[in-house]
């Protein structure tokens, strides 16, 4: 079983509407959960970063953290083409002293004008 | 802003050669990783280094070799390429805690032949 869990997609929805794209983790012991964006032919690049439980905000985009359910969630308010990515969700064991990352397998997202 | 750069975008080599792909970071970053990217595979780590002349080995070692010899650069060695290779290599960078989140660079696509 892997670490971290993600849904490959893909997943194609109209333009405006909300999408929601989730990770699940095994391991207890991670406390800092990334979603990171990569469009075609480029690098991830960061998008959201929170520590433990609970929720952040970010313009149209809202990271979740529920680790009694080891669930994490990504929200993208009236999505746009430009959304039109591949989205990783990554996690770290504040115990490997940052060098080890675990990337789910990224989720592909069209949006649909 | 952070900038990674890979010297490379795209990269053919044959079968045995000895391949060599460097990254450069501009953001005086103590950590630097190097991970390959496949289909439904996600981000793998092959090698990452903490130091100068520092390096440890990821989770998929085998095949590669490392090198860094100053801070801001970290290369990649295939020692003797193979069809298996072929594959998104991407490095990253990150600060010395356990909180730095990774910056990546845009990748190099190597296909070998």
């Amino acid at each position: 079983q892997k670490e971290v869990e993600q849904d490959p997609g893909p997943l194609s929805v109209p333009e405006g509407a909300i999408v929601s794209l989730n990770c699940t983790y095994s391991n207890s012991a991670f406390q800092y959960f990334m979603w990171y964006r990569q469009y075609s032919r480029k690098g991830p690049e960061l998008l959201m970063y929170t520590y433990s439980s609970g929720n952040k905000e970010d313009g149209r985009f809202t990271a979740q953290v529920d680790k009694s359910s080891k669930y994490i969630s990504l929200f993208i308010r009236d999505s746009q083409p430009s959304d039109s990515a591949t989205y990783l969700c990554a996690m770290r064991d504040q115990n490997t002293g940052g060098f080890k990352t675990i990337f789910g397998a990224g989720t592909r997202l069209f949006v649909k004008a | 802003d952070v900038k990674v750069t890979q010297s490379s975008r795209y990269l053919v080599k044959r079968t045995g050669e000895k391949v060599f792909l460097e990254c450069v970071q501009d953001m005086d970053h103590e950590n630097m990783f190097w991970y390959r990217q496949d289909p439904g595979l996600g981000l793998r780590l092959i090698y990452f280094s903490y130091d100068v002349k520092m390096k440890e080995k990821g989770d998929i070692p085998e095949g590669y070799s490392v090198s860094r010899e100053k801070k801001e650069r970290f290369s990649l060695i295939l020692e003797s390429a193979s069809t298996n290779q072929t594959s998104m290599y991407l490095c990253a960078s990150s600060l010395s805690n356990t909180v730095s989140p990774l910056h990546f660079g845009n990748g190099t696509r190597l296909t070998v032949t």
